[in-house]
C-alpha cells in the first residue's frame, strides 16, 4: 500500500527564513505528487503539482517542490517566507493509475512576524 | 468558495441522534470523495463516488452512510456516532475524464462534534 510521511510536524520560522518541509512516500510506480495548504479556517487548496518532466515544480505564492525519485521524496521549498504563509501544508500521492489520494499527517507552519 | 459547498459547517451531534452532511458541487465534475480530518492524523479516504457509483469503502464504519443522488451532490448520512468520530469531515470532487491527476477541489468542512 501506499504511505506519505511528512516528518516535520510543526514548523516554527522567522519571517524572511527559507523553509523546506519534507515529505517522502512509499510506492514503486509511477505517481503524480501534490502539496496542498490548509490556511486558518479556509479550505485545502492545491499548491503545486507533479506529473512528468522537470522535476522542479513551480508553485503558487513563490513554493516550489523538488521531486527526487531515487529519494521518494518532494520536498516543499520556499526562499523566504512571510507571516501570511502560516498554515497546514499536506503532502499528496497518487498513482498514475488510480484516483484515490494518500496525504501525508500534514505539517503545520508558524511564521513569526 | 471553491465550487464545492458543504453544510453545514459546524454540527453538535448526540450518540444517539441522526443526522446528514451535504456536499455540492457546481465544478461539473463527475467524482466525489468524502475524506475524515481528525487532529495528527493522516486524511482518511472514507468514500469514493465515480459516475454515482460508489467505487471505494475503506472500511468505514456501518454508522457512516454516504448517498449520491446524482454527481452534483453528495450525502454522508449519520446515526449512533461515538465521540472519537468528531473530526472535519471534508468532501472533495474531481473530473474523471481528466483524470484525479489534475487534482481535488475540497470544501471547506464540516466540524463535526460528538457528544
Amino acid at each position: 500500500a501506499q504511505s506519505v510521511s511528512q516528518h516535520n510536524h510543526h514548523v516554527i520560522l522567522s519571517e524572511a527564513a527559507s523553509l523546506e518541509l519534507g515529505c517522502n512516500y512509499s510506492y514503486g510506480g509511477t505517481v503524480n505528487l501534490f502539496w496542498y495548504v490548509q490556511y486558518p479556517g479556509q479550505h485545502l487548496q492545491l499548491l503545486l503539482k507533479y506529473f512528468s518532466g522537470d522535476p522542479l515544480v513551480k508553485g503558487i505564492k513563490g513554493f516550489e517542490a523538488e521531486f527526487i525519485k531515487s529519494k521518494f521524496s518532494f520536498n516543499l521549498r520556499k526562499p523566504s517566507v512571510q507571516w501570511s504563509d502560516t498554515a497546514e501544508y499536506f503532502c499528496a500521492v497518487n498513482a498514475n493509475t488510480g484516483n484515490q489520494f494518500y496525504f501525508g499527517t500534514g505539517t503545520s507552519l508558524t511564521v513569526i512576524p | 468558495e471553491t465550487g464545492v459547498t458543504q453544510t453545514p459547517r459546524h454540527l453538535v451531534m448526540g450518540m444517539t441522534n441522526k443526522k446528514s452532511l451535504k456536499c455540492e458541487q457546481h465544478l461539473g465534475h463527475n467524482a466525489m470523495y468524502w475524506y475524515k480530518q481528525s487532529a495528527k492524523k493522516p486524511l482518511e479516504l472514507m468514500f469514493v463516488y465515480s459516475l454515482e457509483e460508489r467505487v471505494e469503502n475503506n472500511s468505514v464504519p456501518s454508522r457512516f452512510s454516504p448517498e449520491c443522488p446524482n454527481s452534483s451532490h453528495l450525502f454522508l448520512h449519520l446515526h449512533t456516532l461515538q465521540p472519537e468520530d468528531s473530526a472535519l469531515y471534508l468532501c472533495a470532487s474531481s473530473q474523471e475524464a481528466t483524470g484525479p491527476n489534475y487534482g481535488y477541489t475540497f470544501g471547506s468542512g464540516t466540524r463535526l462534534t460528538v457528544v
